[in-house]
């Protein structure tokens, strides 16, 4: 099965600053897609941002990107210009491309972000 | 509104009273998981389903059954509830297609389970 590591447990970040969020993944398969999730106290799961494996180019949503390496099997998120409303825990996801629906989830970062 | 709904939101049990958590979604998804989310272990996908009647194990399945008889509901279902499956419960729906740019998982609100 595919693996999926975050090692950082807790992170801090001073608002309006920028924060990287480190995920990485073990898996033997060339064509995947990667996730960041956030989870608010809420418990609500929101989608933040998605990278497809084949393509090169990293993904961004507005404040937030990837630096996707694949040869590396790395995948964080680094968040800019952070607003007290990105605290949250964040989880790094693994779908496989061609078979199934099966996802593999990291055990989470919590993300404080001081005011 | 597109959504997932769960019910219960809560519920709290004893060891051995089957129970029954529901999943509905109004988005016309052919896939939906269920996952079960613990301190420190992140979220570990429990069954999915790729389509009415096509079901198969995540990585954590020992307890749990599912059905999917219908495209709309995903019921989770704990035949003999133990201590170790207190927890909080997602399930998610998404549309078929990897390659689908909405090909985004929608998850419900949570079903916080504890069983004593």
């Amino acid at each position: 099965a595919q693996t999926v590591t975050q090692s950082q447990p807790e992170m801090s970040v001073q608002e309006a600053e920028t924060v990287t969020l480190s995920c990485t993944y073990d898996t033997s398969e060339s064509d995947y897609y990667l996730f960041w999730y956030k989870q608010p106290p809420s418990r609500q799961m929101i989608l933040v941002i998605r990278q497809e494996a084949y393509k090169q180019q990293n993904a961004t949503e507005n404040r937030f990107s990837v630096n996707f390496q694949k040869a590396a099997k790395s995948f964080s998120l680094k968040i800019s210009d952070s607003q007290l409303g990105d605290a949250a825990m964040y989880f790094c996801a693994y779908r496989r491309a061609n078979t199934g629906n099966q996802f593999y989830f990291g055990t989470g970062t919590s993300l404080t972000v001081i005011p | 509104e597109a959504q997932v709904t769960q019910n219960p939101r809560y519920l709290i049990t004893v060891t051995g009273k089957k129970l029954t958590v529901t999943c509905s979604q109004n988005m016309n998804h052919e896939y939906m998981s269920w996952y079960r989310q613990d301190p420190g272990l992140g979220l570990r996908q429990i069954y999915y389903s790729m389509n009415v009647e096509v079901t198969d194990k995540g990585d954590v399945p020992e307890g749990y059954k599912v059905s999917r008889k219908e495209k709309r509901n995903f019921p989770l279902i704990l035949e003999s509830p133990s201590p170790n499956q207190t927890s909080l419960y997602f399930c998610a729906s998404s549309l078929r297609g990897a390659r689908l740019v909405t090909d985004t998982q929608y998850f419900g609100p949570g079903t916080r389970l504890t069983v004593l």
